[in-house]
Formats: structure tokens, C-alpha cells, sequence
């Protein structure tokens, strides 16, 4: 299995510009995160999503973030319009929920500046 | 709301030392994971810890479950430099979120 697959891994955008973050879970997985980084805040929750569904968005900064998850395959994190302080790392994670582990498996992150 | 505190924030270690990160949480919890954050990478599941006063060992890693299940700690013997990073609590109280705690980050001087 190819893991997490998130694109793209690096975006350098400019104030104003609409910001679209992709996400392919693992296959199988039922449940999909969406995290934001920065030295200041660490990691934080945004959304998740179980079976296609967004179950908590209070993670989500103001109206300008939104997510989408249409199928079981794929997801998206979009801001519009972008702000310098949205630059940070963005992680999508998948997993399989069970009642047992509920590990969480992380994509390789997208780095976006915007400037 | 749930409220993780998780110390050191940093911790230098020379290598051949031993480190522990602690982990406390404001509420109950239904189990609690550790991840590993490799400089520049991604986060990286370790271990979940579900019962009461449980402790699990990898390799030169210790991971203990506090008997109220609120605190854990994560142990490393005798530190390498591969075991640089950052070292992250995950605590769930039971429904879908995890949230995770500040993370310790570990430097290892050879």
C-alpha cells in the first residue's frame, strides 16, 4: 500500500489566492483528519470525517476553511480566500476504526506559505 | 473541555541518557496513543495504551498508563541519536477526536 497520498507537498501562494489541499487515504480506512502545524498552535484538529460523513468541524479556523470528502478515496481542505497566517503544514491521516487500535496513519504533509 | 498538558517541552539529552516525557490529562481517559515525529516528517503511531496502570515495552521504549487513566509517560533507556524527534501524546476520552498534546521534542548529542 502506497500509504497516505497527499498533494501537493509544497504550495507558495500569494494573499487573496484560493488554496485546494488533497488527500487519499489508505484504502479501507473508514475514518480521515485533517491537521494543521506550526510552531505556535502544534498540531491541531481540523475536521474528520467516519464513512464519507464530517462528524466534528470545530476544529476549523473560521468560514474561510472548508472540507469535502465525496467518496471513500478522496478529500479535499480548501481556503478561500488564503491569509499570510494560514501558512503552516497541513497533514491529512487516515485510519481504520474498530474497538481496538484507532491508529492513525499520517500522509507526508503539505507545506503551504502564503505570502 | 479535555485539556492535555504534555512536559518537557524540550529536553537535551546526551547520548547514552535516558528521557521520559509525561503526559496529563484534565479527564478520564478511554485510551491514549504516542507517536514519533522525525525533523521534517510526518507523525508516526508507536503504541496505544487502553488499561488501567498498563505498561508496554519496545524495545529501549517504556510506555506506562497511570491507574486513574489520566497521565502516561514514555521512557526511552539509554538514548540514540536516531531517537530524535519529537514525541507526541494522543489522548482520546472515547468518541472519534484525538487531540494531540504540545509534543516533547528530544535532542541527542553524540
Amino acid at each position: 500500500d502506497a500509504g497516505v497520498i497527499q498533494s501537493p507537498r509544497h504550495e507558495v501562494t500569494e494573499m487573496g489566492q484560493e488554496v485546494t489541499l488533497r488527500c487519499k487515504p489508505i484504502s479501507g480506512h473508514n475514518s480521515l483528519f485533517w491537521y494543521r502545524q506550526t510552531m505556535m498552535r502544534g498540531l491541531e484538529l481540523l475536521i474528520y470525517f467516519n464513512n464519507n460523513v464530517p462528524i466534528d468541524d470545530s476544529g476549523m479556523p473560521e468560514d474561510r476553511f472548508s472540507a469535502k470528502m465525496p467518496n471513500a478515496s478522496f478529500s479535499t481542505l480548501k481556503i478561500q480566500p488564503s491569509e499570510p497566517r494560514d501558512s503552516a503544514v497541513y497533514f491529512c491521516a487516515s485510519s481504520f476504526r474498530t474497538s481496538g487500535t484507532n491508529e492513525q496513519f499520517f500522509g507526508p504533509g503539505t507545506r503551504l506559505t502564503v505570502l | 473541555g479535555q485539556q492535555v498538558m504534555q512536559i518537557p517541552q524540550y529536553q537535551h539529552v546526551q547520548e547514552g541518557e535516558d528521557f521520559t516525557t509525561y503526559c496529563n490529562s484534565s479527564t478520564t481517559l478511554s485510551n491514549i496513543q504516542w507517536y514519533k515525529q522525525r525533523p521534517g516528517g510526518h507523525p508516526v503511531f508507536l503504541i496505544q495504551l487502553v488499561k488501567s496502570g498498563e505498561v508496554k515495552k519496545q524495545k529501549r521504549l517504556t510506555f506506562q498508563f497511570g491507574e486513574a487513566k489520566k497521565n502516561s509517560s514514555l521512557h526511552i533507556t539509554a538514548t540514540q541519536t536516531t531517537d530524535v524527534g519529537t514525541y507526541f501524546c494522543a489522548p482520546n476520552t472515547g468518541g472519534f477526536k484525538t487531540i494531540f498534546g504540545a509534543g516533547t521534542r528530544l535532542f541527542v548529542k553524540a
